[in-house]
C-alpha cells in the first residue's frame, strides 16, 4: 500500500533554533500534501496545505513566517520551524492525498519536536 | 466539510464486535465518510471510506443509511490492539487549505479489555 515516511521521527532543539522536518510520499506522487499538529490528548489540527510547485496555504492563526513549508518535488514536502520556541513544542504529522484515489489521505508516522 | 458528532469514548472486551456511530446531519451530496485510526503518538491512519450503503474490508465495515446523516464504523472482534481513537471525517477529498479544512474532531477512544 502507499507509504508516507517522515524524517526525524524524534527531534530534540534549543529555543531560537530552526528545525526541518520532511515528508515524503514513498510510492505516489502527491500534488498535495498536509501539515498537521498535535498537543496532548487533542485532536490533529491542520496547520497548513502545501502545494506541489505553488505557495503552502495557511489555516488562520498559523504564522507562515514561522512555519515554512516548501513542496518543491511531488513526493517531499518539507515543513521547518524557525526560531523555535517551547511552546511549538508538538506532533507534526503530514498527510499525502493520493490523486488516482479521490485524494484519499495517508498519513505519515509524525515527528516529535521538543524544544528546550 | 460537515460537521460530525461521535462519543468521545467506547469501552469493550476482547472478542467483541464494536460499532461506533458518528452523525454528520450536514453532509453534503459530494462528500465522502472516511474513518481514521490513531494510536499515541502516531499519526492516524485511513481505516475504510464510503459513500452509502455499505463498505467492508478487511479491517472493518462502514454502514451508511439511504440519508446518510450517519455512518456506523464496525470493527469485528476487537483485540487489545484496537485500542486507539477513532476520527470520522466527511469532505468531497479536496482538504484544500480553509477552501475545504480537514479537521479532526475529539475522535471515539476506544479501549479494549482483556
Amino acid at each position: 500500500g502507499a507509504v508516507v515516511s517522515q524524517h526525524p521521527s524524534r527531534v530534540i532543539c534549543k529555543s531560537g533554533t530552526s528545525v526541518k522536518i520532511e515528508c515524503r510520499s514513498l510510492d505516489f506522487q502527491a500534488t498535495t500534501m498536509f501539515w498537521y499538529r498535535q498537543f496532548p490528548k487533542q485532536s490533529l489540527m491542520l496547520m497548513a496545505t502545501s502545494n506541489e510547485g505553488s505557495k503552502a496555504t495557511y489555516e488562520q492563526g498559523v504564522e507562515k513566517d514561522k512555519f515554512l513549508i516548501n513542496h518543491a518535488s511531488l513526493t517531499l514536502s518539507t515543513l521547518t520551524v524557525t526560531s523555535a520556541h517551547p511552546e511549538d513544542s508538538s506532533f507534526y504529522i503530514c498527510s499525502a492525498g493520493r490523486p488516482d484515489r479521490d485524494n484519499e489521505q495517508y498519513f505519515g508516522p509524525g515527528t516529535r519536536l521538543t524544544v528546550t | 466539510l460537515a460537521k460530525t458528532t461521535q462519543p468521545i469514548s467506547m469501552d469493550s472486551y476482547e472478542g467483541q464486535e464494536v460499532n461506533i456511530t458518528c452523525s454528520h446531519n450536514n453532509i453534503a451530496t459530494n462528500d465522502y465518510i472516511t474513518w481514521y485510526q490513531q494510536f499515541p503518538s502516531q499519526g492516524p491512519r485511513f481505516i475504510i471510506q464510503g459513500y452509502k450503503t455499505k463498505v467492508t474490508n478487511e479491517v472493518a465495515s462502514l454502514f451508511i443509511p439511504a440519508d446518510r446523516k450517519s455512518s456506523t464504523l464496525s470493527l469485528p472482534r476487537v483485540s487489545l490492539s484496537d485500542t486507539a481513537v477513532y476520527y470520522c471525517l466527511v469532505g468531497d477529498g479536496n482538504y484544500g487549505g480553509s477552501q475545504g479544512n480537514l479537521i479532526f474532531g475529539k475522535g471515539t477512544k476506544l479501549s479494549v479489555k482483556p
